[in-house]
């Protein structure tokens, strides 16, 4: 069935360095994909999405990347900062159908 | 603007009960989606509600159900408890359709229900 893969399931990336994030997805159909940043014990957050016909999206220090032909899509975040700390969630989804969710990555942004 | 809210924030129950958990949205959103969060599975997605229709399901047994009023309100029911559906219950809603759509979302603080 569809799955969506994510790794590391933990990053420890020094403050100020670039972290990223994969995820790679099953089924060719999926044609949207969301990231999300959940705190600890705060709700999840969509921090950035990008769409099958996109192959890069940027906001501000996080941008993501998408190679549908490969079938993975990666989060970027340049200059971590303390606050990035949290667990991100990456998503893929088919129109109409269901969204399946990544196991996560735990980043821990260190001083 | 106020944001989702949730009811009840924490619940207990004992297996072979049901449960009714109500999310209401931003105001003038449509869409109402529903997800199970826990340590092991993590975040999976339960069934989004438009206009007051089921849009699409996850892989969830027929003992999770759910709803939508006129108003967008929804409510997520669960019969015939399991231990195993102790969970936090995260709903979520966005103005258009989410999945397929790429709405922004704005999640609720969740439910957290615990089977005994």
């Amino acid at each position: 069935g569809e799955n969506v893969e994510q790794h590391p399931s933990t990053l420890s990336v020094q403050e100020g360095d670039s972290a990223v994030i994969k995820c790679t997805y099953s089924d060719s159909a999926s044609n949207y994909f969301p990231w999300y940043k959940q705190e600890l014990g705060k709700r999840p957050q969509l921090i950035i999405d990008i769409r099958s016909n996109v192959g890069e999206k940027k906001d501000q220090r996080i941008a993501v990347t998408l190679n549908k032909t490969a079938k993975h899509f990666s989060l970027h975040i340049t200059e971590t900062q303390p606050e990035d700390s949290a667990v991100y969630f990456c998503a893929a989804s088919i129109s109409n159908d269901k969204i399946i969710f990544g196991k996560g990555t735990r980043l821990h942004i260190l001083p | 603007k106020a944001g989702v809210t949730q009811t009840p924030r924490y619940l207990i129950k004992t297996r072979g009960q049901q449960v009714t958990l109500s999310c209401s949205p931003i105001s003038g959103h449509r869409s109402v989606s529903w997800y199970q969060q826990t340590p092991g599975q993590g975040l999976q997605f339960l069934f989004e509600y438009f206009s007051e229709t089921q849009r699409n399901k996850g892989n969830f047994p027929g003992r999770f159900s759910g709803r939508q009023f006129s108003n967008s309100r929804s409510e997520m029911n669960v019969s015939t408890l399991e231990l195993g559906d102790s969970a936090l219950y995260l709903c979520a809603s966005s103005l258009f359709f989410l999945v397929g759509g790429g709405e922004t979302q704005y999640f609720g603080p969740g439910t957290r229900l615990l089977v005994l």
